[in-house]
């Protein structure tokens, strides 16, 4: 079945860039989702990428889809202490299922 | 507001004992779903429900039950918790199954389960 992959810890600097990694093994989700979810709350969907597009961009945030390594990527520009949280990145399974990746945790030093 | 409601929020409980966790939406969504959250596991499916009374196994089904009986409730059954059943629990909801914009998952708080 499908399994995602993502490194578990990041830390950064204020201000700087983070790029959050993501693989895949199962290339049919029709789209590729990351999830952000800060301590004690829920997931908040951040932005998702169509299975057919190489990039999109929202504000901050960049996702790259590499289909041929089946590597998705989360770039962060600016990076703020707000942005401390553990992001998920999800695929779609059949039956409508979101298959997680483990979760990488962001630390954003002041 | 739309949004994903789930009760109880946090509970302690002791093994054997049946609880029910509650999920409700108020979206008119067709698709529910419940996932467990473990350390370095992510989120994990437990069952899911296309609509009223349609209801099937995730990935991780072992020790739960669910029901479907209207369209906004899905309640998550451990008729006899035991304590691997101790983590964090979502609900979500969405259109259909098919994803997208207009399609996105929408999540609950999360209940907060342990079982001494």
């Amino acid at each position: 079945g499908e399994d995602v992959e993502q490194s578990l810890f990041l830390s950064v600097r204020e201000g700087d860039s983070s790029v959050i990694n993501c693989t895949y093994t199962d290339s049919s989700s029709t789209y590729l989702y990351w999830y952000k979810q800060e301590p004690g709350a829920g997931l908040q969907l951040l932005t998702y990428i169509f299975s057919n597009m190489d990039m999109k961009q929202d504000q901050r945030l960049t996702v790259l889809l590499n289909k041929k390594d089946k590597h998705l990527s989360l770039r962060i520009a600016d990076t703020q202490t707000g942005d401390s949280a553990i992001y998920f990145c999800a695929g779609t399974g059949n039956t409508g299922k979101l298959i997680f990746g483990q979760g990488t945790t962001l630390q954003v030093k002041p | 507001e739309a949004q994903v409601t789930q009760n109880p929020r946090y509970l302690i409980t002791v093994t054997g004992k049946k609880l029910t966790v509650t999920c409700s939406q108020n979206m008119n969504h067709e698709y529910m779903s419940w996932y467990r959250q473990d350390p370095g596991l992510g989120l994990r499916q437990i069952y899911y429900s296309m609509n009223v009374e349609v209801t099937d196994k995730g990935d991780v089904p072992e020790g739960y039950k669910v029901s479907r009986k209207e369209k906004r409730n899905f309640p998550l059954i451990l008729e006899s918790p035991s304590p691997n059943q101790t983590s964090l629990y979502f609900c979500a909801s969405s259109l259909s199954c098919i994803g997208g914009d207009t399609d996105t998952q929408y999540f609950g708080p999360g209940t907060r389960l342990t079982v001494l």
